[in-house]
């Protein structure tokens, strides 16, 4: 079961807008639309950002937002802050099995 | 409140056995799945097994299969994972996550602490 390819790392300055991408397969992102986003900051444990590809929980800010375009999917966050930095892991359910992106580092600068 | 408390850390020998447990809190622990993920030092997160605390009803990742045994005791709101034979590359941060509902394809809305597993070689 091979990691959704994400890119290792992303950067913007506070107030910019980034997106990250999350590639996939016919077989899991591009057959399902259950992709979902997770933060870690450094540390700390995983929080959901987004699910279902574009849902949001509550209490996530809408800066964050999601899409889903073929394989790949893509988490877009505006107005950069500096919390933000964290690393972002894409998942997707992929037919009895969920599969997790290898991650990517945000450094805002 | 809904809590997933774990395990503490762990420090054991290549081939010793071990089980971490994962306890429910706050909620009717039997009404969703939990979810273990690995995360090797600096690392991806990995999928390994989800388990329906309903039935013990058990899906393991291919690359977890036979390695790991996943398991609950509803009547104590547990979720445990379990090793035979430990390996130095058994060392890794252990996360349990709860499901927003009794489905897997549902996201994982909150989780445990972690539990750190040192294997040293």
């Amino acid at each position: 079961q091979s990691a959704l390819t994400q890119p290792a790392s992303v950067s913007g300055s506070p107030g910019q807008s980034i997106t990250i991408s999350c590639t996939g397969t016919s077989s899991d992102v591009g057959r399902y639309n259950l992709v979902s986003w997770y933060q870690q900051h450094p540390g700390k444990v995983p929080k959901v950002m987004t699910y279902e590809v574009s849902k949001r929980p509550s209490g996530v800010s809408n800066r964050f937002s999601a899409s889903k375009s073929g394989n790949t999917a893509s988490l877009t966050i505006s107005g950069l802050q500096a919390e933000d930095e964290a690393d972002y892991y894409c998942c997707s359910y992929a037919g009895g099995t969920i599969v997790f992106g290898g991650g990517t580092k945000l450094t805002v600068l | 409140e809904v809590q997933l408390v774990q395990s503490g850390a762990e420090v054991k020998k290549p081939g010793e056995s071990l089980r971490i447990s994962c306890k429910g809190s706050g909620y009717s622990f039997t009404s969703y799945w939990i979810t273990w993920v690995r995360q090797m030092p600096g690392k991806r997160l990995e999928w390994m097994g989800t388990i329906d605390p309903r039935d013990s009803y058990t899906n393991y990742s291919p690359s977890f299969q036979g390695h790991v045994t996943i398991s609950a005791d509803k009547s104590i709101s547990s979720a445990y994972l379990q090793w035979s034979s430990l390996k130095a590359s058994d060392t890794a941060m252990y996360y349990c996550a709860r499901h927003s509902g009794p489905l897997v394809t549902l996201p994982l809305d909150y989780w445990g602490q972690g539990t750190l597993v040192t294997v040293p070689s």
